[in-house]
């Protein structure tokens, strides 16, 4: 089974913040996504990237897939507190049924 | 659409007894998936179904989990004893036909929060 770790665990940061999270793996996978899930709610899809080395921007968010399609990370520019909550990266496994692997989370708090 | 609607939200009960949680999946949907989601082993996929059909059940952790889907609206997932250990909450999502591109999106219930005493 591939496995996605991320990092860090847990973040607390003050409002204006830079911050990046990262998710790691040693497997490949053809596709990988990133969810933030709110308290209460289930996650919703924030990016899907494809290509090694692609990079998309979502308003303050920067996602890029490292290129060897292993890892990814995701950079928020000028934390809100409206960006706190549960951060999940998800990589569509290579082999046996296609499937989504989710990462272990990052739970993000931004304090005004 | 309502989105992904899921039922009970919370469920408490005793260890032995039979839970049932119940989902129903955005009209068109063709895929449905059930998830688990606790603090130690994070969002873990327990089966998923393609037009009614199951494909990877390889997630279910044991015998007492059993998952039905009769029809393209409606989807169970029964565990049966329950134990302590089954605390957790339950996502469902649902995603179109094109699940298998790249572009794909799952679409996740808000859960049902299950408490095994």
């Amino acid at each position: 089974t591939q496995l996605l770790e991320q990092s860090p665990q847990f973040l607390s940061i003050q409002e204006g913040e830079n911050l990046t999270v990262y998710c790691n793996s040693s497997s490949v996978f053809s596709s990988l996504q990133w969810y933030r899930q709110e308290p209460g709610e289930g996650p919703v899809l924030l990016v899907t990237v494809v290509t090694g080395g692609e990079v998309k921007k979502l308003k303050r968010l920067t996602f890029q897939f490292g290129d060897a399609r292993k890892d990814s990370s995701l950079h928020i520019t000028a934390a809100q507190p409206g960006d706190t909550g549960l951060y999940l990266c998800a990589g569509a496994q290579t082999s046996g049924t296609y499937k989504y692997i989710f990462g272990t989370g990052t739970r993000l708090k931004v304090l005004a | 659409d309502a989105g992904v609607i899921q039922s009970p939200r919370h469920e408490v009960t005793e260890m032995g007894q039979e839970v049932t949680l119940r989902c129903k999946p955005i009209s068109g949907h063709d895929y449905l998936f059930w998830y688990r989601q606790t603090m130690m082993r994070g969002l873990e996929l327990l089966i998923y179904f393609n037009n009614n059909v199951p494909i990877d059940d390889s997630g279910m952790p044991e015998d007492r989990f059993s998952a039905k889907m009769p029809n393209a609206s409606f989807s169970t997932l029964k565990i049966q004893p329950s134990e302590p250990r089954d605390s957790a909450v339950y996502f469902c999502a649902s995603s179109l036909d094109r699940f298998h591109s790249s572009y794909n999106e799952q679409f996740f219930g808000p859960g049902t929060r299950l408490t095994v005493l």
